[in-house]
């Protein structure tokens, strides 16, 4: 079965640590992955794609198929990165879903 | 510039009575997605259409049913609401192709 496994339910660095944000995926085709991000009171967008290989807010995330990992990074981390993350796998076929991992909160202070 | 709204950002609603939760699309997208989201558990998959008038179960099912009589719209109906029904719902919908999706910004629904 398909799933995502975000390992850390909250994550606390302080502003100019890096920062680094576990996702493992289970799934034995060729897998999309995604990560999104939703601030305080906003809703939820889409930060980055693996097929894209952007950097988006300085954000990179390389996907490892032989550690079926997608994890999300950035050198220095802002006080505007604090927000809840979201990885999500899809699976390259029509009439399917993204599934998603349980988030983890991204907290950084000065 | 929004594209996916929700036509109700926060709702109250008794047990026991039916809930609309609508969903507008203007993208053209043909798949539609509903989603709960709650604390330490992300978001969990209730119901999604890929064309006008199909609908697919999620992983969450029980005790809703939706409706896409059109393109641009896909209703979350809850038959009948009760308290563990009380969450953030998004919608969300996707074209075809490798994009991702584009959320509304959530209906709270609390059900007392």
């Amino acid at each position: 079965a398909q799933r995502v496994t975000q390992p850390e339910k909250l994550l606390s660095v302080f502003k100019g640590a890096p920062v680094e944000l576990k996702c493992n995926y289970s799934y034995s085709g060729s897998p999309e992955l995604f990560w999104y991000v939703q601030y305080s009171r906003q809703r939820l967008q889409l930060l980055l794609r693996h097929i894209s290989r952007e950097s988006i807010k300085g954000f990179t995330a390389d996907l490892n198929k032989g550690e079926t990992s997608f994890h999300l990074k950035k050198p220095f981390a802002q006080e505007e990165d604090s927000a809840m993350y979201y990885c999500a796998l899809g699976v390259n076929q029509a009439g399917t879903a993204l599934i998603f991992g349980k988030g983890t909160t991204l907290s950084v202070s000065s | 510039d929004v594209k996916v709204t929700q036509s109700s950002r926060y709702l109250v609603k008794r047990t026991g009575e039916k809930v609309f939760l609508e969903c507008v699309q203007d993208m053209d997208h043909e798949n539609m997605f509903w989603y709960r989201q709650d604390p330490g558990l992300g978001l969990r998959l209730i119901y999604f259409s890929y064309d006008v008038k199909m609908k697919e179960k999620g992983d969450i099912p029980e005790g809703y049913s939706v409706s896409r009589e059109k393109k641009e719209r896909f209703s979350l109906i809850l038959e009948s609401a009760s308290t563990n029904q009380t969450s953030m719902y998004l919608c969300a919908s996707r074209g075809s192709g490798t994009q991702g999706y584009t959320f509304g910004s959530g209906t709270r629904l609390t059900v007392v």
